[in-house]
């Protein structure tokens, strides 16, 4: 099985800040990688698929990088809505498995 | 615009068997794999269960596996999880998704979720 491990776990941020969110996979993934945020009591939303592809409708300042085991998701200019948890998937072999998630939280 | 509707959630004794249901719209249903991703109390995402658009391979999680069994109805665009001999730890909110895909048709992750069914496995 793929292990993703995200870090950091948690990170504090203001409004306007950048802030950087990592996933590393145990293997090679390619550029199988998607990232979600989820907010308390709602569903997990798709920002981002196949590394740095934006989802329709998902605002620009959220931007994906990487391919093979190391992969990044940068939210530019931090908004006050930004404010949830972040989780990856990594899509590419059977069991697909998610990253232990990041809270981003307000400083 | 895609809805993904879940139902059948409750509490059952450990042991028991509930089957939830994912109702779909808004897409062509037959066309797209589909997928459980269950969130225990305070907890990650974990996958569940995949299953391909004709139904003809399913996929499940080590967790599940032997238990859980997922199908789908293309004439009534109905997803379905069986989940037999349930445990404490599948206590969770369960997510019906819909899978998407890259530009070359590959597998890319989730792009709809329902709004999720609670299980409860408790004695």
């Amino acid at each position: 099985d793929v292990q993703m491990t995200q870090s950091p776990s948690s990170v504090s941020a203001s409004v306007g800040d950048r802030v950087t969110i990592t996933c590393r996979a145990s293997h090679d993934i390619g550029y199988w990688l998607a990232w979600y945020q989820q907010k308390p009591g709602k569903a997990p939303k798709l920002l981002i698929y196949a590394a740095s592809t934006l989802q329709d409708g998902v605002p620009s300042r959220f931007s994906g990088s990487g391919s093979g085991a190391d992969f990044t998701l940068t939210i530019s200019s931090l908004q006050s809505e930004d404010f949830a948890t972040y989780y990856c998937l990594q899509a590419n072999a059977l069991p697909l498995t998610f990253g232990q998630g990041t809270k981003l939280e307000i400083k | 615009e895609v809805h993904l509707v879940e139902s059948g959630g409750g509490f059952v004794q450990p042991g028991g068997s509930l089957r939830l249901s994912c109702a779909a719209s808004g897409f062509t249903f037959n066309n797209y794999a589909m997928s459980w991703v269950r969130q225990a109390p305070g907890k990650g995402l974990e996958w569940v269960s995949l299953i391909r658009d004709r139904g003809d391979s399913t996929y499940y999680g080590d967790s599940v596996k032997g238990r859980f069994t997922i199908s789908r109805d293309n004439s009534k665009n109905i997803l379905y999880l069986q989940m037999n001999n349930l445990r404490a730890d599948d206590t969770a909110v369960y997510y019906c998704t819909k899978v998407c895909y890259d530009s070359r048709g590959y597998r890319a992750g989730f792009d709809y979720w329902g709004q999720g069914a609670l299980v409860t496995v408790s004695s």
